[in-house]
């Protein structure tokens, strides 16, 4: 079956403006999260989604930041008034019951902030 | 404070020859750990993992060592083979079973299969 997607692929903005990245999930999976990989770095925890939702959001770096998951299956990840130090590849994962069970990635949209 | 640590940013090892990639964490809380593979352009790959009741899990080529008093686990991978080269994170959770596994990852070491 598919597995999890992440659109767009590729996203250059200009420092200020608000992006939303989404993330398709593996068809069936409860368990929805966002991570933020930076250069040279492994990837770094944003939150995560139980169905619809934020059951650990301690990762979102500052209010800037905000995900949603409104029918417990595709997620937006938001950044409002970005900032080049938010340049980064966000990558998504799910999982299907969370817990201990295998977290699928999905190929990651690369953000530049001009 | 980066609480997994990979040390080798890289690894070159002949194709046949094992393969070993160390890890490194701090917290003692840490009690699932597990291995991905990245190649570029791609999301991580998830290749093997380890509970702290145990101290080795095998899967084909790939072998997980934990040794939980030196807060140290190593991947090795034998024989390895070109299709191996990627780079290789290593990642730990503070609760299994618990509510989230989120998973805390180490800085990843690539890995170069020499033919």
């Amino acid at each position: 079956g598919a597995g999890v997607s992440q659109t767009p692929s590729n996203k250059v903005t200009e420092k200020g403006k608000y992006v939303e990245l989404r993330c398709d999930p593996i068809s069936g999976h409860t368990a929805l999260y966002w991570y933020r990989q930076s250069l040279g770095q492994g990837p770094e925890f944003l939150i995560y989604f139980q169905g619809t939702g934020a059951a650990d959001d301690s990762g979102l770096p500052n209010d800037r930041f905000f995900a949603v998951r409104p029918e417990g299956s595709v997620s937006t990840l938001k950044i409002q008034r970005t900032e080049r130090g938010d340049s980064a590849v966000y990558l998504c994962a799910s999982s299907l019951n969370g817990g201990t069970e295998t977290q699928y990635f999905g190929p990651g949209t690369r953000l530049l902030v001009l | 404070d980066q609480q997994v640590k990979q040390n080798s940013p890289s690894l070159s090892v002949q194709e046949g020859r094992i393969s070993i990639l160390n890890c490194d964490y701090t917290n003692s809380m840490f009690d699932y750990f597990l291995w991905y593979k990245k190649y570029p352009a791609e999301g991580p790959t998830f290749l093997i993992s380890i509970s702290s009741i145990k101290d080795k899990n095998e899967d084909g080529r790939f072998t997980v060592f934990l040794n939980k008093s030196a807060k140290h686990l190593s991947l090795h991978i034998v024989p390895s083979q070109p299709g191996d080269s990627a780079v290789y994170f290593c990642a730990a959770s503070p609760n299994y079973g618990g509510a989230t596994n989120k998973l805390i990852f180490g800085t990843g070491t690539l890995l170069a299969v020499q033919p």
